[in-house]
């Protein structure tokens, strides 16, 4: 099977700007997470998607959001970008939404703002 | 709410050496998850171990494993016969009922040849 896939790889956008990640899960997987991970804050929780819906949602400004389509690939979106909003996006899957299920990693998205 | 710390921004071990990561967490929950995740240089997390915490049985996987004390609410992560390939960061992670994950700072394992 293949693994998590997102895309692009590596992204660099100006201040102001907005910005669109996408991410592909395992196949099978219904559930999709978002985590940002900075050098500063670490990893973070930014939302979990299931079936299309959103389930869970981190301590994050409006400008962070998602959505999910029918075959379970995500998308995340950030406006208004600001120099913090620079970081590593990981995109994890999991088979539902169950504690028990393990997440899986993909290989992540390198956002630069500057 | 739930944390996790790991008070060792890093570690060294020589190859062939074990070597053991500390995790305490803290969360009021009864049924949770927790896990070890690797993460090397190509950024790619990759998990470890996991151990359910309703199982009083450590958990094992290979090389890798967990000494697990409830009560204390400590998971640490035992590396035996380091390899090279060893060498990245870790991170402790507990997953409850949101089901979402809630990582530990990391802590950095380098492998000396």
């Amino acid at each position: 099977k293949a693994g998590v896939t997102q895309t692009p790889r590596y992204l660099i956008k100006t201040r102001g700007q907005q910005v669109t990640l996408s991410c592909s899960p395992i196949s099978g997987h219904r559930s999709v997470s978002w985590y940002q991970q900075t050098p500063g804050q670490g990893l973070q929780f930014l939302f979990e998607y299931f079936s299309e819906t959103q389930r869970n949602k981190g301590n994050f400004p409006g400008r962070f959001s998602g959505r999910q389509f029918s075959n379970s690939r995500s998308e995340m979106n950030v406006s208004t970008l600001e120099l913090g909003d620079s970081a590593l996006y990981l995109c994890a899957s999991s088979i539902g939404v169950l504690s028990s299920y393990e997440q899986y990693f993909g290989p992540g998205t390198r956002l630069t703002v500057t | 709410a739930q944390t996790v710390t790991q008070s060792q921004p890093e570690m060294s071990v020589q190859e062939a050496e074990t070597v053991t990561l500390s995790c305490t967490y803290d969360t009021s929950e009864s049924d949770y998850y927790l896990f070890w995740y690797k993460q090397p240089p190509s950024r790619q997390m990759i998990l470890v171990i996991r151990q359910e915490a309703y199982k009083q049985q450590n958990a094992t996987e290979n090389r890798f494993s967990v000494n697990f004390q409830k009560a204390a609410k400590s998971f640490s992560l035992k590396i035996s016969d380091s390899q090279l390939g060893d060498a990245a960061m870790y991170f402790c992670a507990l997953k409850g009922n949101t089901g979402k994950l809630i990582f530990g700072q990391g802590t950095t394992l380098q492998v000396k040849p």
